[in-house]
């Protein structure tokens, strides 16, 4: 069955930088793409970016172009995504999911991680 | 890359319908044919109820269905249950992003 299991909270200093992994299992990795997407506390859901697991093509939302790089590892099934230059307001649960961009949008999801800045 | 407009809430009980709608721009909700719809119970990871405006997913049931009309697609759920008490969000592909809607309450009364 496919599964997107992400790595545990973090809490970071205003400044500082995050990485999230999402270790992916149960399907071809290649064959699909990974969104990521955030949700702050009491809010709603913020597409943040896709990269594609096949080639590594990138496409970022406009307000995080700078400071986000989202990476695959086909080694290990796994996709990245780091956060520079945390700010308060990027306290989030962030979620991995699985997308096959035009084909088929985010079926399966990740189980979330926190990711807290705070000084 | 403005995000979708959605009504904060909807509600009805058990039994009734229910339509949610989703307003967008001829550059995402009106130039594609991929309008996706999300549930999200408090705590859990959201899941996906409809792709391409009208499909559904495995294992969804057909009390949920999708539609289109110009720049605003709709999520109808008919028959509704205590289950169905969540958030929902609508999500458009729009070329080189994707853009969600600002959720909508779904209270089952």
């Amino acid at each position: 069955q496919v599964q997107l299991v992400q790595s545990g909270a973090e809490v970071k200093k205003p400044g500082a930088s995050v990485k999230v992994s999402c270790k992916a299992s149960g399907y071809t990795f290649t064959s699909y793409g990974i969104s990521w997407v955030r949700q702050a506390p009491g809010q709603g859901l913020e597409w943040m970016g896709w990269i594609s697991a096949y080639n590594g093509n990138t496409n970022y939302a406009q307000k995080l172009q700078g400071r986000v790089t989202m990476t695959t590892d086909t080694s290990t099934s796994t996709a990245y995504m780091e956060l520079r230059s945390l700010r308060s307001d990027d306290t989030a649960v962030y979620y991995c999911a699985r997308d096959r961009w035009e084909l088929l949008p985010m079926d399966y999801w990740g189980q979330g991680t926190l990711v807290t800045v705070s000084s | 890359q403005s995000a979708l407009t959605q009504p904060r809430s909807v509600s009805g009980s058990p039994g009734q319908s229910v339509t949610i709608s989703c307003t967008g721009t001829s550059s995402d909700v009106g130039g594609y044919n991929y309008v996706s719809w999300y549930q999200q119970h408090p705590g859990k990871a959201p899941k996906l109820m409809i792709y391409d405006v009208s499909k559904r997913p495995s294992g969804v049931p057909d009390r949920f269905s999708g539609s289109k009309s110009g720049n605003t697609a709709s999520l109808t759920i008919s028959g509704l249950q205590a289950e169905d008490e969540a958030d929902y969000y609508c999500c458009s592909y729009a070329g080189s992003y994707r853009v969600f809607g600002g959720g909508t309450k779904l209270t089952v009364l």
